[in-house]
């Protein structure tokens, strides 16, 4: 199947400095990536539909200015969490489908562990 | 807006014996998709639903879509510990691009 990779695998911040996490589809052009969040023992809640050239879409309660969206090309999309806070640690998880939709098998990167000091 | 509902949130299975993962949607759902989360790992595809009533095989897992589209199951057989982890059931409305995922059923086995 396709492959999806994030990076970093885990990172540690002081409070107040911003991260930068990548997601890249590996063998097959995404035109379309999802960001969820995942907290311990929890599901995914989905932050934001990325889209290759043109804005992202964030869910309700989600703030696009703390949560830096950007996908400049068919195969990368990044997050950046901007001023971090210790409520901001947390997995964060992309994912990918080959046509672009959540429709079928979403391929999914291997998660950034986040953790706020 | 929709949410989707699984149960149980927890199950403890002895080795050898078969358990059920139930997904219930508050919307009709154009398809529902499974993934399994191994401890510190990431979700990974394991099927996919779209048609009222369908039920679909893998080795020891039978996944079943209700006839209204706003149920889902998985049921396991003779567990082993390579079944060990969450279990997710995620879906889409019609017409709609987002997957909701449900809570999880998070499984451990005793050998």
């Amino acid at each position: 199947g396709a492959v999806v990779s994030q990076h970093p695998s885990r990172v540690i911040c002081k409070s107040g400095t911003s991260v930068k996490i990548e997601c890249r589809s590996l063998d097959f052009q995404a035109t379309t990536m999802f960001w969820y969040r995942q907290f311990p023992k929890q599901s995914l809640m989905l932050m934001a539909t990325s889209n290759e050239g043109s804005k992202a879409t964030y869910e309700q309660g989600v703030e696009k200015d703390k949560f830096l969206i950007n996908h400049a090309s068919l195969t990368l999309s990044t997050l950046t969490v901007t001023s971090a806070h210790p409520e901001d640690s947390s997995f964060y998880i992309c994912s990918a489908s080959e046509d672009g939709s959540s429709y079928n098998e979403q391929f999914f990167g291997p998660g950034t562990r986040l953790t706020v000091l | 807006g929709q949410q989707v509902m699984q149960i149980p949130q927890y199950q403890h299975v002895q080795e050898g014996e078969d358990f059920t993962t139930y997904c219930n949607s508050s919307t009709t759902l154009s398809n529902i998709q499974w993934y399994k989360q191994r401890p510190g790992g990431h979700p990974v595809f394991l099927i996919q639903l779209v048609k009222s009533g369908e039920v679909k095989k893998q080795k020891r897992l039978t996944f079943q879509f209700g006839e209204a589209k706003k149920n889902s199951s998985l049921h396991i057989t003779a567990t082993q510990t390579t079944d060990v982890g969450t279990y997710f059931c995620a879906g889409s409305e019609i017409n709609d691009y987002k997957l909701s995922f449900g809570a999880g059923t998070t499984v451990t086995v005793r050998a």
